[in-house]
């Protein structure tokens, strides 16, 4: 398996819910990443995970909450969201001793918050 | 703060001919990558490039990596329209010591490939 999978793929979501962005992985990749990507910019690192601990976090608001409950599964958990928080959310993983030599992304959760 | 820049950021070419996309990053890194991005989807890998004169081709794309000038190009050659798409190029930051690393993206390059 060679693959990052992220679900949900589309979500649509009001100020109020709370929803989770779930990635996975089984490459045994131990450093596991999220991405967040508005339109027509670059990916801009949120969040790095490495050994299920939480490494990196870029200044990121508390209403987005990631979680690495094991080696292979990655959540972000949404609460409260704004409408600018509207993106592309890219999980992605590496391998770790050492240097990353490439990253493997998942296909993202185009996210909507209205 | 590392600062990468791509230029051309709009890219408007012939089926057939040549092109350069330059990324330009500010501080030492000997890891870079450059990634195609088709409307609405995902990242994929295009090269990955360790080490100062580093050069990668596959199909009609080249990459190279220039440590010293801190300066990588992607070569199209002959174009064709499939290659219509965004390219990034993303600087790759090891802290030091640590075992993840932490990818800095140029602000793309949107390409397109007429007949």
């Amino acid at each position: 398996d060679t693959e990052v999978t992220q679900t949900p793929k589309h979500l649509v979501m009001g100020m109020t819910n709370k929803k989770s962005l779930k990635c996975e992985q089984h490459m045994g990749h131990r450093a596991m990443y999220w991405y967040k990507q508005k339109a027509k910019k670059p990916p801009e690192l949120m969040f790095v995970y490495s050994y299920e601990k939480l490494s990196i976090n870029e200044s990121v608001p508390s209403r987005f909450s990631p979680e690495c409950p094991n080696s292979s599964l990655l959540n972000l958990h949404l609460h409260a969201l704004q409408p600018e928080d509207s993106a592309l959310y890219l999980c992605a993983s590496s391998l770790v001793g050492g240097v990353p030599v490439g990253y493997t992304f998942g296909s993202g959760t185009r996210l909507t918050v209205v | 703060e590392l600062k990468v820049e791509q230029n051309p950021l709009f890219l408007s070419m012939q089926e057939g001919k040549n092109y350069t996309i330059y990324c330009n990053y500010s501080t030492t890194s000997d890891r870079l990558y450059w990634y195609r991005q088709d409307p609405g989807k995902s990242l994929e890998s295009l090269f990955v490039l360790l080490s100062n004169g580093a050069v990668k081709q596959e199909g009609r794309l080249m990459a190279s990596l220039d440590t010293k000038a801190r300066l990588s190009t992607l070569h199209i050659t002959a174009a064709v329209h499939d290659l219509s798409a965004t390219y990034f190029c993303a600087v790759d930051r090891n802290a030091g010591g640590t075992s993840y690393g932490k990818l800095t993206f140029g602000q793309g390059t949107i390409l397109t490939v007429h007949p």
